[in-house]
């Protein structure tokens, strides 16, 4: 089936630096979105990404949808303690009509 | 945020009773999903629906059913809780002006099975 290889897996940085993670995929995907997991709640939509090549931001956060379309990246600039929490990417197909996760980049960071 | 609630939000049984889980939904949003979330396994789909009475299976539905009788509930039943269902589950709903491509999360329900 689909999988998705998220990494890194868990990153702890010293505030102020910036943060970069990535998904790829054997297969090509339609949509790209990341989310970001705080403790104790749901997932929350940060970026989603529509195109191949497209890069969009959202504050400090910038995304972009690989051009292959079986990868995407997510940059975090300049983090803050708030920034804290775990990271998931996920891939839309078509095809197939569901959603596939990533593992999640757990991200702490030190004040 | 998109309206969703859970309920309950934990919950402790024993092997071999019968859980139901609740997800509520403000948005009339026509797509409702139940996932499980496990350490190492991230976000698995177990039941999905497209609209009032239509489900479908996901990746891990053994074990678990769904009911939808109404656009704004989606019933998640453990026929005979296994320790091996002990895990956080979320509902999740798509299909608003965001398409259905993106899917909003409720906040969760630990359920831990003795």
């Amino acid at each position: 089936g689909q999988q998705l290889n998220q990494s890194p897996q868990s990153m702890f940085i010293q505030e102020g630096e910036d943060v970069s993670m990535n998904c790829t995929s054997s297969s090509i995907f339609n949509t790209w979105l990341w989310y970001k997991q705080d403790p104790g709640e749901g997932p929350v939509l940060l970026i989603a990404l529509y195109k191949a090549g497209e890069l969009t931001s959202n504050g400090r956060l910038t995304a972009q949808f690989g051009i292959t379309r079986k990868d995407s990246f997510l940059n975090i600039s300049a983090s803050i303690p708030s920034d804290v929490g775990i990271y998931f990417c996920a891939g839309f197909s078509s095809n197939t009509g569901k959603l596939i996760f990533g593992q999640g980049t757990t991200l702490q960071v030190k004040p | 945020d998109a309206g969703i609630t859970q309920s309950p939000r934990h919950k402790v049984t024993e092997t071999g009773t019968p859980v139901t889980l609740r997800c509520h939904q403000t948005e009339n949003h026509r797509y409702m999903y139940w996932y499980r979330q496990d350490p190492g396994h991230g976000l698995r789909l177990i039941h999905y629906s497209y609209g009032v009475k239509d489900t479908d299976k996901g990746e891990v539905s053994d074990g678990y059913s769904v009911s939808r009788s109404k656009t704004e509930d989606f019933l998640l039943t453990l026929e005979s809780a296994t320790s091996s269902q002990t895990s956080v589950y979320f509902c999740a709903i798509s299909g608003g002006l965001a398409g259905v491509n993106e899917q909003f999360f409720g906040p969760g329900t630990r359920l831990t099975v003795l």
